[in-house]
């Protein structure tokens, strides 16, 4: 089944520790997005990649890093130098071009206590 | 201001109605639009893209007006399974595949 994973579902950390949230996608595509969806608000665009070992910072990327070491992966760290971290985390990708559906993976609501 | 503003809602109505949704948005360089459905503490799934002309698929029914930038969803013999937050969104240019979400109207039919 060709699809995008993220793991874990629900992640619970401690304030001030750094916490890393997966993202996998097995369909082929080159671009994949980092999105951040809080409470009456629109998902916002952490960062995004176009292609491996490139990526871009979106419109809130401060407190955030990445890595795109493989097409098929595309992990976000969260660190401590970011406010509010708690928040519903969705990674997406799609094919290269500005013009392509983005597809979403399940999420992952991340809870800093 | 919001570049994508909808009514948050939430709209209750009874199965069988039609309902309507409305969408504004401020950026001119504003390409593509589209209508995604979020079911509470899931993803967003792409509902239908929004055409000039208009465009339906099956009870569904998608309206653009650029003049206006004014974007509206309509929703004819409502399910319970239509229960939802409809996403209104924008492609903008800039090079890359960058959409605008606005923050989501919620929908609950009942029966």
């Amino acid at each position: 089944d060709g699809g995008i994973t993220q793991s874990p579902k629900y992640l619970f950390r401690k304030e001030g520790q750094n916490v890393t949230l997966s993202c996998e996608q097995n369909l082929n595509h080159d671009a994949m997005y980092w999105y951040r969806q809080d409470p009456g608000q629109g998902l916002r665009l952490i960062y995004y990649s176009q292609i491996v070992n490139d990526f871009q910072k979106g419109d809130i990327a401060e407190g955030y890093s990445v890595s795109r070491e493989k097409k098929e992966s595309f992990p976000l760290t969260v660190t401590s130098a970011q406010k509010n971290p708690t928040a519903f985390y969705l990674c997406a990708s799609s094919l290269s071009g500005a013009y392509n559906e983005q597809f979403f993976g399940p999420g992952t609501r991340l809870t800093v206590l | 201001r919001k570049e994508v503003e909808q009514d948050p809602g939430p709209f209750n109505v009874p199965e069988g109605a039609t309902v309507a949704f409305n969408c504004t948005y401020s950026n001119s360089a504003s390409q593509s639009f589209f209508w995604y459905r979020q079911d509470c503490r899931k993803e967003p799934k792409l509902l239908m893209s929004v055409y000039s002309s208009g465009n339906e698929d099956g009870r569904f029914t998608a309206q653009l007006n650029r003049a206006s930038q004014y974007i509206s969803l309509l929703i004819r013999d409502s399910k319970l399974s239509d229960s939802a937050t409809y996403l209104c969104v924008v492609r903008v240019s800039g090079g890359y595949n960058k959409l605008i979400f606005g923050a989501g109207t919620r929908l609950a039919v009942h029966p």
